[in-house]
């Protein structure tokens, strides 16, 4: 089964601290996702990866970047976190190639980010 | 805009009643479909795809969603819900040579025993 691992759960940060949230996909995915969650908004994509040091933006990258150094590793920074980054951050893996490739994302279990 | 539009935002059924959750997207093209379930506490799972074929898909737990391409739809469909389909589900669509997911606001289903 596709495992993606989210290193933190539940954190807690104050305005204007840089924060890092970690993930980690171990099927070999070539492309992963950030998405925030928040009620009544669904989910909505903040940047993604297709492959190694490769990023694009998604619908709402501002306040934030992301960082893919190794394939299974795609981390989201937050330079310096605002009240209305509060959400729940949910990362996310697919295939790019091959029969598989439909698009199906994996997510993980997410990180709930305070931020006061 | 181009977008995943789900119109139920809150549904309240009663155990045994028949669920349909509506989905239309506004992309024009070939797309691929997908609805997922997210239970209270865990992650999204995937409860069933389209990207070609039969129209009628079949997905777990005795969930099925038809792709009619006229109307942009994708709706869910459950013929008789249990207290364990309480969830939120959501829409989500990738059209073709794009690599993410746009979802839907998502429906929170509440199935009272």
């Amino acid at each position: 089964d596709v495992k993606v691992t989210q290193s933190s759960r539940y954190l807690v940060k104050r305005t204007g601290e840089k924060v890092f949230l970690e993930c980690v996909q171990d099927m070999d995915h070539e492309n992963m996702f950030w998405y925030r969650q928040d009620p009544g908004l669904g989910l909505r994509l903040i940047y993604f990866s297709y492959d190694v040091k490769m990023k694009e933006k998604g619908d709402i990258p501002e306040g934030y970047s992301v960082s893919r150094e190794k394939k299974e590793r795609f981390s989201l920074i937050l330079e310096s976190a605002s009240t209305n980054q509060t959400s729940m951050y949910l990362c996310a893996s697919s295939l790019s190639r091959g029969q598989g490739a439909t698009g199906e994302l994996f997510f993980g279990e997410g990180s709930r980010l305070t931020v006061l | 805009a181009q977008s995943v539009s789900q119109h139920n935002h809150h549904v309240i059924l009663s155990e045994a009643a028949s669920l349909e959750l509506g989905c239309n997207y506004s992309y024009g093209g070939t797309v691929n479909l997908f609805w997922y379930v997210q239970y209270p506490g865990q992650h999204l799972q995937l409860l069933l795809k389209y990207f070609s074929g039969d129209p009628l898909v079949k997905g777990i737990k005795g969930f099925e969603a038809e792709f009619i391409k006229s109307k942009f739809s994708f709706n869910l469909r459950k013929p008789s819900v249990q207290w364990s389909d309480t969830a939120e589900y959501f829409c989500a669509v990738k059209p073709t040579g794009r690599r993410a997911l746009t979802f839907g606001s998502g429906t929170r289903l509440q199935v009272q025993p």
